[in-house]
């Protein structure tokens, strides 16, 4: 069955270190969609892409990037985490032109800055 | 940029009631999704709303939207435990694609 992993599940890291977490979808969807979650902000798009080499920065971008070499995977990046990053993260995928459609989302990454 | 509220942020409720969950945004946008959030776990997709009047049912849950009023609603029928979750409500922009999410309605239903 096509689905949406994300990993790693769990990370705890320290200010100033750059981590990566990875997302990976089968369904061969153009759209890939970073979020993150916090208590009283519901989801805040982070970035996103419409396809291979398509990155664009949603509303709270700084501090982060992402690149599309492939359809299947769409990585984030912290370049130098902050404890002001520590949140979990879900990534999503949609079909369709130019972001249309429902997006599903992967199991989310919990991630914790110290 | 897009805003989008949804009420009441908590509700609690027991087994067998009926209520209603509220969703505004602030700009004009015909495409209108529901997902629901159980404690730990990530989204599931419940209803896609494409256009003015559109009503969309799944056993005691019903959507609706009201493109002209900038609203829409999700219906709770004689609500049921299992039905316990955060509901979001997310709108899509006209103008670039993306989604806007609400800060979710944690609903607790009591036996």
């Amino acid at each position: 069955d096509a689905e949406i992993t994300q990993s790693p599940r769990h990370k705890i890291t320290e200010t100033g270190r750059q981590v990566t977490l990875a997302c990976h979808q089968t369904w061969n969807h153009n759209n890939m969609f970073w979020y993150r979650q916090d208590l009283g902000h519901g989801l805040r798009l982070i970035h996103y892409s419409y396809g291979v080499q398509d990155t664009n920065k949603g509303e709270v971008s700084d501090g982060y990037s992402v690149s599309r070499s492939n359809t299947e995977d769409l990585p984030l990046t912290l370049e130098s985490a902050a404890s002001s990053q520590t949140s979990v993260y879900f990534c999503a995928s949609s079909e369709g032109s130019g972001g249309q459609g429902t997006q599903y989302f992967g199991p989310g990454t919990r991630l914790t800055v110290l | 940029e897009l805003k989008v509220e949804q009420n009441p942020l908590f509700l609690s409720m027991q087994e067998g009631k009926n209520y209603t969950i509220y969703c505004n945004y602030s700009t004009t946008s015909d495409r209108l999704y529901w997902y629901r959030q159980d404690p730990g776990k990530s989204l599931e997709s419940l209803f896609v709303l494409l256009s003015n009047g559109a009503v969309k049912q799944e056993g005691r849950l019903m959507a609706s939207l009201d493109t002209k009023a900038r609203l829409s609603t999700l219906h709770i029928t004689a609500a049921v435990h299992d039905l316990s979750a955060t509901y979001f409500c997310a709108v899509a922009s006209n103008t670039g694609n993306q989604f806007y999410f609400g800060t979710g309605t944690s609903l607790t239903v009591i036996p």
